[in-house]
């Protein structure tokens, strides 16, 4: 079984600019979770969909962070435009059920200078 | 809920000696406990679970415990190896919302 899929696996861009991370979960599941780990701390939940609804999104930063599940299968975040603080691995991660076993993708290490 | 307090933060223990790690939860709906190992670099992995109709759960060297009532929950790993030297975090799950503890990091000195 294929496991869950992120590009780019490195990014650095300075602030103010954009920048898109991708996400394929691993087949047949419907819950897609974006998690940033910031160095030294934990995951920490941004968004979740169950297919492409969203089921939380109550800790993601709207005002410059966006994310898409279109048609319930791979998906997309976005942060326009970057801060320092943003510098983190954000990690997606799949579960075939809603509060059940995640597995993770292996994470995009984004630096903003 | 969203309080997940994990102890200890840093913890090191000789080869073949049992190791326990502690976390707490506040929101009395969580009812999904699993334990993820991360190692340097790399992406957390499920070491173990368990849900709110069950107290204990063991799987080899790894078994963790869960108090309802407490609202805590631990994970015991025995006979540690130096290959267990990760970071270890908790994590509580509650109806759509999800969070993990701070962390400890594990250090087994062979």
């Amino acid at each position: 079984e294929a496991g869950v899929a992120q590009s780019p696996r490195y990014k650095i861009i300075e602030k103010r600019q954009s920048v898109a991370f991708w996400c394929n979960p691993i087949s047949g599941h419907a819950t897609l979770y974006w998690y940033q780990q910031i160095l030294g701390q934990g995951p920490k939940l941004l968004i979740q969909f169950q297919n492409n609804g969203v089921v939380d999104d109550s800790q993601l930063p709207k005002d410059r962070f966006s994310a898409e599940r279109l048609k319930g299968v791979d998906s997309t975040l976005k942060i326009q435009p970057a801060k320092l603080e943003d510098s983190a691995v954000y990690l997606c991660a799949s579960s075939l059920l809603l509060v059940h076993e995640q597995y993770f993708g292996p994470g995009t290490r984004l630096t903003v200078t | 809920g969203e309080n997940v307090e994990q102890h200890p933060s840093t913890l090191s223990v000789q080869e073949g000696d049992s190791a326990v790690i502690k976390c707490t939860y506040s929101d009395s709906a969580s009812n999904y406990f699993p334990w993820y190992k991360q190692e340097l670099g790399k992406r957390p992995q499920l070491i173990i679970d368990i849900r709110s109709n069950v107290g204990e759960k063991k799987d080899q060297r790894i078994a963790v415990t869960l108090n309802k009532t407490a609202k805590h929950f631990s994970l015991h790993i025995t006979e540690t190896q130096p290959e267990d030297s990760a970071v270890y975090f908790c994590a509580d799950g509650a109806g759509n919302q999800f969070y993990f503890g701070t962390g400890t990091s594990l250090t087994v000195i062979p």
